[in-house]
């Protein structure tokens, strides 16, 4: 089946640098990948949409320059927290859609602490 | 907007008992709907989906029925395990692909042996 690897899998930072968080498609290309926050016993929030070779497509409230999003080729999307804060500190998921019968799957999340 | 209403939890079965999880949604057009499950510090994995009114998807023991007439599509299974013990959650898109997933709050179900 479509598997999605992101890395790391936990990250502790200092306040004020950048942490980079890859999600990569092992077996299928990822034309369109989302990237989620999800709080403490929460829901998960979609941030962005992420589109290979396109700027990615922002929710509202969520501030592009702080989180950055590329997607360079069809295999790798990355979010870069920069600048981070505690406030920043939660788990943040990526999934792509696989277009077929699994329809959207799922990284193993990141655990961002930032102290 | 599309959104899911899902029921709150958390839920505390014994093992063996019967589950059952509602979700009911608002959405224009046929979505698909979908459970997801998570277990403790790991990301979401694919429950079951079903794409279009009357489908039932199953999976490990759950099923849920894709019901148009009611909006909903509610999560059971005959006899839960502890290794059932997870968040579960709801979800739509409102279209086949390349559309966001919309979902609901999730339900912490713990089993105890």
């Amino acid at each position: 089946g479509a598997v999605v690897s992101q890395h790391p899998s936990w990250v502790i930072c200092k306040s004020g640098t950048s942490v980079k968080i890859e999600c990569r498609s092992l077996d299928f290309q990822a034309t369109t990948m989302f990237w989620y926050r999800q709080f403490p016993k929460q829901s998960l929030m979609l941030m962005a949409t992420s589109n290979e070779g396109s700027k990615a497509t922002y929710e509202q409230g969520v501030e592009k320059d702080k989180f950055l999003i590329n997607h360079a080729s069809l295999t790798l999307s990355t979010l870069t927290v920069t600048s981070a804060h505690p406030e920043d500190s939660s788990f943040y998921i990526c999934s792509a859609e696989t277009g077929d019968l699994y329809g959207y799957t799922f990284g193993s999340g990141t655990r961002l602490t930032v102290v | 907007g599309n959104s899911v209403t899902q029921m709150e939890g958390p839920v505390t079965l014994s093992e063996e008992a019967f589950l059952t999880i509602n979700c009911t949604y608002t959405a224009t057009g046929y979505p698909s709907l979908f459970w997801y499950v998570q277990y403790p510090g790991e990301g979401l994995q694919l429950l079951l989906k079903a794409t279009k009114a009357d489908d039932k998807g199953s999976n490990k023991g759950f099923e849920a029925t894709y019901r148009k007439e009611t909006t909903s599509f509610h999560l059971e299974k005959g006899s839960v395990q502890v290794s059932d013990s997870a968040v579960y959650f709801c979800a739509l898109t409102s279209q086949g692909g390349s559309e966001k997933l919309v979902f609901g709050k999730g339900t912490k179900l713990t089993v105890n042996p």
